[in-house]
């Protein structure tokens, strides 16, 4: 059957480093990707999207590479800030646009 | 816009109660979802709508119905509420397949007894 992965403990950093979140697939191809930010008690909020014939795509501070060897997509943060503490979904592509998420990884950002 | 919204956000049922969540969405969006959200557990689908009148199942579709009558609400009912079904529900919408990201309610908290 289809599983993501995601790191199930939370990822602690200090404030203006690099955050890397990991995104791990397996018996599944998917022909997109997707990032989402949850915060507590919030529904998540789209991120990022990249395609099966991209290798990476940046936002402002976000950058998305997706592996489709590896089947693993990482999520990175640069000069990240207390602000951007949060649980970060990944998401597959599952046809008819239904999406597969992983469990997600919680980010804490100290100043 | 409102974007996506939730009613309730938050009930307690007892064992064998029923009860319809609402979710409406003022995008014009075809695509309607309805997710569970579980402690260490990733988003679940429940059922999934590609338009109105139309309705489909997700992963965990058992002990749950919907109805999407109007294109801009997609109501999830619970006939006999179980334990089981405690969690987080949250509706999202989006345009099309040919837009992929789906823009999600802020939930609603269910606590079954």
């Amino acid at each position: 059957s289809q599983k993501i992965e995601q790191n199930s403990e939370a990822l602690n950093i200090q404030e203006g480093k690099t955050a890397t979140l990991t995104c791990n697939y397996t018996n599944y191809s998917p022909a997109y990707l997707q990032w989402y930010r949850q915060d507590p008690g919030r529904g998540p909020v789209f991120l990022l999207l990249i395609r099966e014939n991209e290798k990476e795509k940046r936002k402002e501070r976000l950058k998305v590479t997706f592996d489709t060897t590896l089947k693993q997509s990482l999520f990175h943060i640069t000069a990240s800030q207390p602000a951007d503490s949060a649980t970060y979904l990944c998401a597959l592509s599952g046809g008819y646009n239904k999406l597969i998420f992983g469990a997600g990884t919680r980010l804490a950002v100290h100043p | 816009n409102a974007g996506v919204t939730q009613t309730p956000k938050f009930r307690v049922l007892k064992t064998g109660q029923s009860m319809t969540l609402l979710c409406a969405q003022d995008m014009n969006h075809e695509y309607m979802y309805w997710y569970r959200q579980d402690p260490g557990m990733g988003l679940r689908l429940i059922h999934y709508s590609v338009g109105e009148g139309t309705t489909a199942k997700g992963e965990v579709p058992d002990g749950y119905n919907v109805s999407r009558l109007k294109k801009q609400n997609f109501l999830l009912g619970l006939e006999s509420a179980a334990p089981s079904q405690t969690s987080v529900y949250f509706c999202a919408s989006s345009y099309s397949m040919s837009s992929e990201t789906q823009y999600f309610g802020p939930g609603t908290r269910l606590l079954v007894l």
